[in-house]
Parts: C-alpha cells; sequence; structure tokens
C-alpha cells in the first residue's frame, strides 16, 4: 500500500547548524511532495513544496531534494533558529485532487 | 488571504453520540479533505470530495463516517456513534484546482469520554 516513512522521528540541534530530514515513499506514482511545520496545538503549515519534475528547491533558509529513482526526499534547514522548533511532517501525493500520504513526523528542537 | 474556517473548535460528547464537525472551504476550491491527528501521531487522511461526492476514502472511513455539502458552501463531516478512539483533531482541507496547493483549517478537536 501507499506508505511514506520519515526520520528520524525527533532532532535537537544547536542554533545555528543545520537540520536534515528524510522521507521515503512507496508509491512511484507520487509526483507532489509538500513539507509542513506544525507547532503545538496549531495546524500544519505548508513551508516548502516539490514536484517530481524538479529535483532540488529553495527557499532563503530552507530547501528540499527530491531523488525519484530512489524515491527519497529530504528537507534541509540551514542557519536553525529556535523559531524552527516545531514538528516536521512530509507527505507524498499521486495527482491532482489526490489525498496526501503523511509521514509520522520529526520533532525539531533547536536550542539557543 | 482566504481562510479555512472549522466550527466548533473543540467538542466534548459522550460515547455514542452523534457529531457533526462543519467547515466553511475557500469559495473558489473544487477539493475538499477531512484528516485526523490522534494526539502526537501523524496525520491521516479520511475522505476526499469532488464535484459534490466522494472521490476517495480511507479504510478509517467506516459507515459511521458520512460527508455532505449541503448548500455549496459547507462541508460537514458527522460521526454517527462515536467511539473513544475517535477521540482526535479533525482537520477540514480545501484543494485549489489550479495549484493543488492545499489549505489547512485550524482544526475542530473532539473528545469522546
Amino acid at each position: 500500500g501507499e506508505n511514506v516513512e520519515q526520520h528520524p522521528s525527533t532532532l535537537s540541534v544547536q542554533e545555528g547548524d543545520s537540520a536534515v530530514i528524510k522521507c521515503t515513499y512507496s508509491d512511484s506514482a507520487s509526483n507532489y511532495f509538500p513539507w509542513y511545520k506544525q507547532e503545538l496545538g496549531k495546524r500544519p503549515q505548508l513551508i516548502i513544496d516539490i514536484r517530481s519534475n524538479v529535483g532540488e528547491k529553495k527557499d532563503q533558509r530552507i530547501a528540499v531534494t527530491l531523488n525519484k529513482t530512489a524515491k527519497h526526499f529530504s528537507l534541509h534547514i540551514t542557519e536553525t533558529q529556535p523559531e524552527d522548533s516545531a514538528v516536521y511532517f512530509c507527505a507524498a501525493r499521486r495527482n491532482q485532487g489526490g489525498k496526501l500520504i503523511f509521514g509520522q513526523g520529526t520533532e525539531l528542537s533547536v536550542k539557543p | 488571504e482566504p481562510e479555512v474556517t472549522q466550527t466548533p473548535s473543540h467538542q466534548v460528547t459522550q460515547m455514542g453520540q452523534e457529531v457533526i464537525l462543519r467547515c466553511v472551504p475557500i469559495s473558489n476550491h473544487l477539493y475538499f479533505y477531512w484528516y485526523r491527528q490522534i494526539l502526537g501521531q501523524k496525520v491521516e487522511f479520511l475522505v476526499s470530495f469532488y464535484n459534490n461526492e466522494i472521490s476517495e476514502k480511507s479504510e478509517i472511513f467506516d459507515d459511521q463516517f458520512s460527508v455532505e455539502r449541503p448548500d455549496g458552501s459547507n462541508f460537514t463531516l458527522k460521526i454517527r456513534s462515536t467511539k473513544l478512539e475517535d477521540s482526535a483533531m479533525y482537520f477540514c482541507v480545501s484543494g485549489a484546482l489550479n495549484t493543488g496547493e492545499l489549505f489547512f483549517g485550524e482544526g475542530s478537536r473532539l473528545t469522546v469520554l
């Protein structure tokens, strides 16, 4: 069945360091890969997404890479700040209008 | 910026009672979804709705669940006879046709006692 595996489940870094979160998807027909940030008690907020026709996308301190062959995609946060502390979810979707399959989440803690 | 609005923000109910969660999606969107998130766990797909009918549903979405778009604006999730394990945050999600971007509502927290 469709599945998205996300690692690590928790990640603690010092302020200013980089953080990397990795996801693997099973459905080779997936073509849209968003990343969400969820603060405690809040809704998931889209922070960056990538489509399968692109290998990398960057937005300021955040970047996402996609390896379609290996069915891997990763989130990279550089120069982390305490306000980056949250749970991050990756997701994959097969087609526009289709369901999102979420990873298990990564709790990122950035220590000042 | 347009928003997906959900009511109630929090509902406490007794096991076996019916619950209706309401959502007003973004007005020009065509795809609508319900997701749920049990505390501390991942976001799980329940059902998608397009062109006034269910387009896909998960194993979680059994006969106790139903969705409706009664008046062209509201989008409701009904749980007929709630169970303890239905306690979760329920998110309504609205999808743009042109970009495919999804917009989450703030969620409705359901507590079943």
